[in-house]
């Protein structure tokens, strides 16, 4: 079964460092999401991807974030001075329309 | 923008038990409404979804109903397995791309 998989799957990082987070959807998939969870609490929208633009992005997804396709199979979210509630779980999904699958997560640890 | 609320936060029933998990929302725009399975520590999985033109869909022991009126939709899981325990999100969405979860259920199944 296609799956969806992220690098790292645990990133510990400094406040204030850039990080990038890489996901690489289903290869036949047209729309790329990213959402968060942190830790116990539900999972929250940051920003869907379509036709090489963002189609929707949540107030979450402030100038500190950015997402890039920069080739045919990886699909990134920067973040740019990371803080220490950007510690989370990040997840990337796709979609080929509404039912999306889920890769399996960057644990994101700002310290 | 979409509110969904979830209820309960936790449930727990005894094997082969009945579990329903009620979500509403305030979009009336929106038009598709999937739950999700989550295990500790791993990813979301889509496990049933309906949209707004239909009033019920089953999965073997699955089944979603949806009040368009109220605003209202449920997931009934039948016959409970210890299996079934994990924490269920429930989510809505107008557009496809951007899902509005709720706050999670965790429900336990007593063996």
């Amino acid at each position: 079964e296609p799956e969806v998989t992220q690098t790292p799957s645990h990133q510990v990082t400094q406040m204030g460092q850039e990080v990038i987070l890489r996901c690489v959807p289903i290869s036949n998939h047209l729309y790329f999401y990213w959402y968060r969870q942190i830790l116990g609490q539900k999972v929250e929208f940051l920003v869907s991807f379509y036709n090489n633009e963002i189609s929707e992005k949540s107030e979450i997804f402030d100038d500190q974030f950015s997402v890039e396709r920069p080739d045919g199979s990886n699909f990134t979210l920067k973040i740019r001075s990371t803080k220490l509630e950007d510690s989370a779980m990040y997840f990337c999904a796709s979609s080929e329309s509404s039912g999306r699958v889920f890769g399996s997560g960057t644990r994101l640890t700002v310290v | 923008g979409e509110n969904v609320e979830q209820h309960p936060s936790t449930l727990s029933v005894q094997e082969g038990d009945s579990a329903v998990i009620k979500c509403t929302y305030s979009d009336s725009a929106s038009n598709y409404f999937p739950w999700y399975k989550q295990e500790l520590g791993k990813r979301p999985q889509l496990i049933i979804d309906i949209r707004s033109n239909v009033g019920e869909k089953k999965d073997q022991r699955i089944a979603v109903t949806l009040n368009k009126t109220a605003k209202h939709f449920s997931l009934h899981i039948t016959e409970t397995q210890p299996e079934d325990s994990a924490v269920y999100f429930c989510a809505a969405s107008q557009n496809d791309y951007k899902l509005s979860f709720g706050a999670g259920t965790t429900v336990t199944v007593r063996a």
